[in-house]
């Protein structure tokens, strides 16, 4: 089963946050963030691992909370460019040395 | 230029053909993976290798083989060809395939249309 995303969608203003979440009904053993522009391959953002820290990549943030098997996405102060589809793919037990993706959270950030 | 490439970019296949999609990758990747990607369902896994010599079944392997002779190549077999195949198939790599330490390098797609 693979994890839950929310929201679905999302448009922000330049310099407004959001947060994305992935959710799933398994043990994670890590989760992964990947960005896909309209038209072109997911590009990898950062992993998390169960028991390690919160990670960050220029303004966009990521935790992973393990006691509700969840991993939360920050975008602060949006840019135009991180406009696109925000994908979470998660290793769990039952699926370890393979990721399963969510069915992602598109992002809209306009002038 | 080091990374992944897909052939063919896009393709018409008439049902029950059989289809051979290319992945080459040049940066000496252990491990690779072939996804399928439909509109909101996401990617999902149809098979997989670690190493050269070995490969495994994702969540959707069903009408689907793939061999790992060499490290470069992973190509990925649609035996007969069914319309709900119809999908953008993307390939990775990773270093290894221990996926908690290792991201995933995705190629740029194929476009298969199965009609």
């Amino acid at each position: 089963q693979q994890p839950v995303q929310s929201p679905q969608a999302v448009i922000l203003r330049e310099g407004e946050d959001a947060v994305i979440n992935c959710s799933s009904s398994k043990a994670l053993y890590s989760v992964h963030w990947y960005r896909q522009k309209h038209g072109e391959a997911p590009v990898f953002l950062m992993i998390l691992l169960k028991g390690g820290e919160q990670k960050g990549h220029d303004k966009i943030s990521a935790s992973f909370n393990e006691k509700k098997q969840q991993s939360s996405l920050y975008l602060t102060a949006s840019q135009l460019s991180y406009s696109g589809t925000y994908f979470c793919g998660t290793e769990s037990a039952d699926s370890w040395g393979k990721l399963q993706f969510g069915a992602g959270t598109q992002v809209v950030v306009t002038p | 230029i080091a990374g992944i490439t897909q052939a063919p970019t896009s393709q018409i296949l008439a049902a029950g053909r059989r289809m051979t999609l290319r992945c080459t990758q040049d940066m000496r990747h252990n491990a690779m993976y072939w996804y399928r990607q439909d509109l909101g369902l996401g990617l999902r896994l149809i098979h997989y290798s670690n190493t050269a010599g070995t490969t495994g079944k994702g969540e959707v392997p069903d009408g689907y083989s793939v061999s790992r002779a060499n490290t470069d190549d992973f190509p990925l077999t649609l035996a007969s060809a069914v319309p709900s195949q119809t999908s953008v198939y993307f390939c990775a790599s990773s270093v290894s395939g221990t996926v908690g330490y290792n991201e995933q390098f995705f190629g740029p797609g194929t476009r298969l249309t199965v009609l």
